[in-house]
């Protein structure tokens, strides 16, 4: 059974860092592209970044490049995604997805984060 | 960036009843499109990709058409685990992975 489980969540002041990890089991991790996609609190999905199978490759949405930096350790079936110079707008619960052929066929239950002073 | 629109933005059915969701892509995205549900709570689930396949696991109940622009997602006959979110999501052209605004299906 395919199992992704988000941690590194949190309260963090604007400006802050945090890391967020995606532990991944039930399938070879180091075969599929995976993703972050965030929801705000009463708003709908957004995707944030995405990584190929051998991290070599990545890609950002506009609104966290240069910010945000997606990575893995295939070695660790892990992923995760780093966090700097957080805003209020980055408020959201963060979700990491497994891409299949594109769309994106399992979830985590998704870690919430929170920038607040 | 190809933009997804939803409609309606709130559905208001009853148990057993038929609902069609709507889902219009800003430009073609081909069958490149994927349904999602999302229950309160709880993390999205893969429901329909290709326009009409539906994953594994998913009853028959739910089926998806269309192509290029315009797409619906119908739900046969409601159950109540069927109030939820839905979101259409192109992944014809990336990036970016973009998602519809999502249609809240209600109990009426």
């Amino acid at each position: 059974e395919v199992q992704l489980v988000e941690s590194g969540g949190g309260l963090v002041q604007p400006g802050g860092s945090l890391r967020l990890s995606c532990a991944a089991s039930g399938f070879t991790f180091s075969s599929y592209w995976m993703h972050w996609v965030r929801q705000a609190p009463g708003k709908g999905l957004v995707w944030v970044a995405r990584i190929n199978s051998d991290g070599g490759d990545t890609t950002h949405a506009d609104s966290v490049r240069g910010r945000f930096t997606i990575s893995r350790d295939n070695a660790k079936n892990t992923l995760y995604l780093q966090m700097n110079s957080l805003r209020a707008e980055d408020t959201a619960v963060y979700y990491c997805a497994r891409d299949y052929k594109y769309y994106f066929d399992s979830w985590g239950q998704g870690t919430l984060v929170t920038v607040s002073s | 960036e190809i933009v997804m629109t939803q409609s309606p933005a709130t559905l208001s059915v009853s148990p057993g009843e038929r609902a069609t969701l709507s889902c219009r892509a800003s430009e073609s995205v081909t069958s490149s499109l994927a349904w999602y549900q999302q229950k309160a709570g709880q993390a999205p689930r893969l429901l329909i990709y290709g326009a009409s396949t539906r994953a594994t696991g998913i009853p028959a109940r739910f089926s998806g058409s269309g192509s290029g622009t315009e797409f619906t997602l119908t739900i046969s006959s409601l159950q109540s685990e069927d109030f939820a979110v839905y979101y259409c999501q192109q992944y014809d052209t990336w990036p970016p992975w973009t998602f519809g605004q999502g249609t809240k299906v209600e109990i009426k």
